[in-house]
This record gives C-alpha cells, sequence and structure tokens, in this order.
C-alpha cells in the first residue's frame, strides 16, 4: 500500500458542477497538505496548502484536511473547462521533508 | 514556474551515454528537491538539497544517479551509463525552509533509446 492514495480517474463533469478531489493517507505523522494543478505538458502549479487540519477557502477551491480519519479533500465549485488538469495531492512530515504525491486525478470539465 | 528554471527541457539520449539536467531555483530558495515522473504518475521523490547539503538521497533509484548543489543555488542531477527505464520527466522543485510549499519547474524530458 503506497503512503497516499487517490483515484487516477479519469472524471468528467459538466461546466458549473461542484468537483470533489480526495485523497488518503497512512502515515498519521503528515503535518503539511498541499493540492498541485497540473496541465499537460506543464509542471505541477501549486493550488492550496494547508497546515494541520481544518478547511481554507480560496475562490471556488475549498482544500479540507481531517488528520482523525487520514483524508484530504479538493472542493471545485462553479468548475470551469479551465479547471480541466490532472490533480495532485501532496503532503509531508515537516518542512524539510519530502513531498510525498498521489498519482493524481485527471479531471474533464465538459462545456 | 514561481521562479525554478530547469533545462534542457527536453533531452533524447542513448543506452550507456551520461546525461546531466541542471536546476536554477531563480530566487534561491533553501531547499531544493529532485523528483521523477513517469507517465500517468505523480512525481516520486529523488533527494533533496537544503542549501548545499544533502540530507536524503534515500530516493535516488541506483548509483547512477547523483546530485550536486555545490553553492547551495543550482543544482545538477546526473544520471550515469542510462537504461531506457530512465526515461521520465525530472522535476525540481524549490521552496522555503519554514513553510512547506514546494514550486516546481517546467521540468526535463529525458528519453533514453
Amino acid at each position: 500500500q503506497k503512503e497516499v492514495e487517490q483515484d487516477p480517474g479519469p472524471l468528467s463533469v459538466p461546466e458549473g458542477a461542484i468537483v470533489s478531489l480526495n485523497c488518503t493517507y497512512s502515515n498519521s505523522a503528515f503535518q503539511y497538505f498541499m493540492w498541485y494543478r497540473q496541465y499537460s505538458r506543464k509542471g505541477p502549479e501549486l493550488l492550496m496548502y494547508t497546515y494541520s487540519s481544518g478547511n481554507k477557502e480560496d475562490g471556488r477551491f475549498t482544500a479540507q484536511v481531517d488528520k482523525s480519519s487520514k483524508y484530504i479533500s479538493l472542493f471545485i465549485r462553479d468548475s470551469q473547462p479551465s479547471d480541466s488538469a490532472t490533480y495532485l495531492c501532496a503532503m509531508r512530515y515537516g518542512g524539510n521533508t519530502p513531498l510525498v504525491f498521489g498519482k493524481g486525478t485527471r479531471l474533464s470539465v465538459i462545456a | 514556474g514561481a521562479g525554478v528554471s530547469q533545462s534542457p527541457r527536453y533531452k533524447v539520449t542513448k543506452r550507456g551515454q551520461d546525461v546531466t539536467l541542471r536546476c536554477d531555483p531563480i530566487s534561491s530558495h533553501a531547499t531544493l528537491y529532485w523528483y521523477q515522473q513517469a507517465l500517468g504518475q505523480g512525481p516520486e521523490f529523488l533527494t533533496y538539497f537544503n542549501y548545499e547539503a544533502q540530507p536524503d538521497k534515500s530516493g535516488l533509484p541506483s548509483d547512477r544517479f547523483s546530485a550536486e548543489r555545490p553553492e547551495g543555488s543550482i543544482s545538477t542531477l546526473t544520471i550515469q551509463r542510462t537504461e531506457q527505464r530512465d526515461s521520465a520527466m525530472y522535476r525540481c522543485g524549490a521552496g522555503a525552509t519554514n513553510t512547506g510549499e514546494l514550486f516546481f519547474g517546467e521540468g526535463s524530458r529525458l528519453t533514453v533509446l
């Protein structure tokens, strides 16, 4: 079992839908949680960053961390075709430790 | 992205040749990470630097892989005697020590024939 599990999809939704992306993890020592967006042939772009548990909202994006369940989520409201990309969850123990990535979920938002 | 430049963007080489990939964290972040990303997969950790120190190289798949960051800024990843299974995207990420954020470059795509 990998440290970080993420359903690779693909996930296809109509424009305007609410998208829910999730990752589970096995190691309770993870403290920092991130979501990256990766467009085709591009590098991962940091989208959301959360330290420890709780929610964080930025525009149409909300990140949730539930450390008791070892489960993180990214919600995208009013999804747009420009949101079509691969979304990677990532987490790390501390500031100077490697980021451990999920496989990524490929999302398509259809106009 | 966010001040990390990688070169070359694309490298095609023959099996058995050595290759060197370069990462320039333009904003001089303290920490610098190397990852390998296969098609359809998330990035896999190779090694990282805190300035010029290399505290963790546990992700390097074999002793053919090595990395340097002699002056704490630009880093190189060298693969000796390349094999076809080394074909992948190699990504460099940089960030500050006191936060968890990492910012990635565009990557170097290596193809070993």
